[in-house]
């Protein structure tokens, strides 16, 4: 059983330059979810899909972050116009369409640095 | 609104040592879900546990237990004989459905750092 993969691991980017991120979550869960984490905090949600709907967003998500999941499968998160405030580990998460069995299973991140 | 507080910042011991890690939170739902997670150096969140508001056991598994008192609103978290490798930042969270329809969402505390001393 493979967990939850992400790609890039490290991306480092201009200030105003576009970057993408992509997660491959585990392949029977059909939730999936994105977070933002800084130095010393704990993981802060993003967004969330159920397969391919985008369910839910944080207030945290500008509208220059756009995500999507195609199929209901890998996602992407895509933050346009860079900026040095962007900077922190974005986490990627699936879980089981349970209400009770709603652990997730976190990938290992993307670190973007913006300079 | 749910909130999440792990006072502890960063805790020291000598492996061997008990180390108990707090966390307290606030929801207003009778319905919850609570988890602890580590986050190594590595930093790849592990889950741990889950509790659900309706079973208030205890839960011991290996070195690990776990301490939920809803009178307290609070979900401690007890290594015992602490070893090298239990160093790691530790993340207690709340999960908050976000609508009738079953979805959800995690708020996590603040963390714990928690470095075993050889």
């Amino acid at each position: 059983d493979t967990g939850v993969s992400q790609d890039p691991r490290h991306k480092i980017t201009k200030r105003g330059q576009n970057v993408t991120f992509r997660c491959d979550p585990i392949s029977e869960h059909n939730r999936l979810y994105w977070y933002r984490q800084t130095l010393g905090q704990g993981p802060e949600f993003l967004t969330y899909f159920q397969n391919e709907a985008q369910l839910e967003k944080s207030r945290l998500l500008s509208d220059r972050f756009s995500a999507e999941r195609p199929k209901g499968s890998f996602s992407t998160l895509e933050i346009q116009r860079t900026e040095q405030g962007d900077s922190a580990m974005y986490l990627c998460a699936s879980s089981r369409g349970t209400a009770t069995l709603r652990e997730q299973y976190f990938g290992p991140g993307t670190r973007l640095t913006v300079t | 609104a749910q909130k999440v507080t792990q006072a502890q910042t960063e805790i020291s011991v000598v492996e061997k040592e008990d180390v108990t890690l707090d966390c307290v939170y606030e929801t207003r739902d009778t319905t919850y879900y609570l988890f602890w997670y580590k986050q190594p150096p590595s930093g790849e969140l592990v889950f741990l546990i889950r509790r659900n508001s309706f079973d208030e056991q205890n839960e011991i598994s290996g070195r690990y237990s776990w301490n939920f008192q809803k009178s307290t609103s609070s979900f401690n978290f007890t290594i015992t004989a602490s070893q090298v490798v239990d160093s790691a930042v530790y993340f207690c969270a709340l999960s908050e459905d976000l609508s009738s329809s079953g979805t959800y969402k995690y708020i996590f505390g603040t963390g714990t750092r928690l470095k075993v001393l050889a």
